[in-house]
């Protein structure tokens, strides 16, 4: 299966400001996924990252927000903007692995706005 | 409407003694059944998944999950649970457009 490659691996951030999140993974998919979890909760999808097109919000997320890019098979960011405590939370990114019909995530983003 | 429900918050079991993690989904058809296990401050990592065929599934760390159509089940189970199986566990479902619904989470905690 994919190996995926998340950095930073945990952040402490301004409010006001924003950080850029990073997932490399070490073969092309077709799709990635952002997800967020919030502390004590479980995962919540954000949006799904597809090479060569706009990403595709869930409801309750925007891309002035969360913007996305995906530059090629095997690289995404997602930045979380203009930060709010309410922003602390764990961001996770997924593959679709479609040779095993399995999705693998990354080790997460632990994040915590001051 | 589509959903994925973990009854249990919380379960305390205690070591040896085996495990059973309920999940249901609400789906018109057949989805794709996943469990994952998240360790404190850790990833999410895949213990097992079904898709097709054989309903009883097994998986890493002696884990298994049984599929039941009639009940729209996928529950996990594990015959003599280890201190280290503590964790919380994700049941999670796709609904056959390539993304994945996410259960709440049951939290698991061994006694010695």
């Amino acid at each position: 299966s994919a190996v995926i490659s998340q950095k930073p691996s945990r952040d402490i951030c301004q409010r006001g400001t924003s950080l850029t999140i990073q997932c490399q993974v070490d073969s092309q998919v077709t799709m990635m996924f952002w997800y967020r979890q919030q502390p004590g909760q479980s995962l919540t999808l954000i949006a799904t990252a597809n090479q060569g097109s706009e990403a595709t919000y869930e409801s309750g997320f925007v891309i002035d927000k969360f913007p996305i890019s995906r530059p090629n098979l095997t690289f995404s960011t997602l930045t979380v903007s203009n930060m709010s405590p309410e922003d602390s939370s764990i961001y996770l990114c997924s593959v679709s692995d479609r040779g095993s019909y399995g999705y693998t995530f990354g080790s997460g983003t632990r994040l915590t706005v001051v | 409407a589509q959903s994925v429900t973990q009854p249990d918050i919380h379960i305390t079991v205690s070591e040896g003694a085996s495990l059973e993690l309920r999940c249901n989904y609400s789906y018109g058809a057949t989805p794709y059944l996943f469990w994952y296990v998240q360790s404190p401050g850790q990833g999410l990592q895949l213990l097992l998944k079904y898709f097709s065929g054989d309903t009883l599934v097994q998986g890493i760390k002696g884990f298994e999950a049984e599929f039941k159509r009639s009940q729209s089940s996928f529950n996990l189970r594990k015959p003599s649970v280890h201190w280290s199986d503590a964790a919380e566990y994700f049941c999670a479902v796709g609904f056959g457009d390539y993304k994945l619904s996410f259960g709440a989470g049951t939290t698991v905690t061994v006694r010695a």
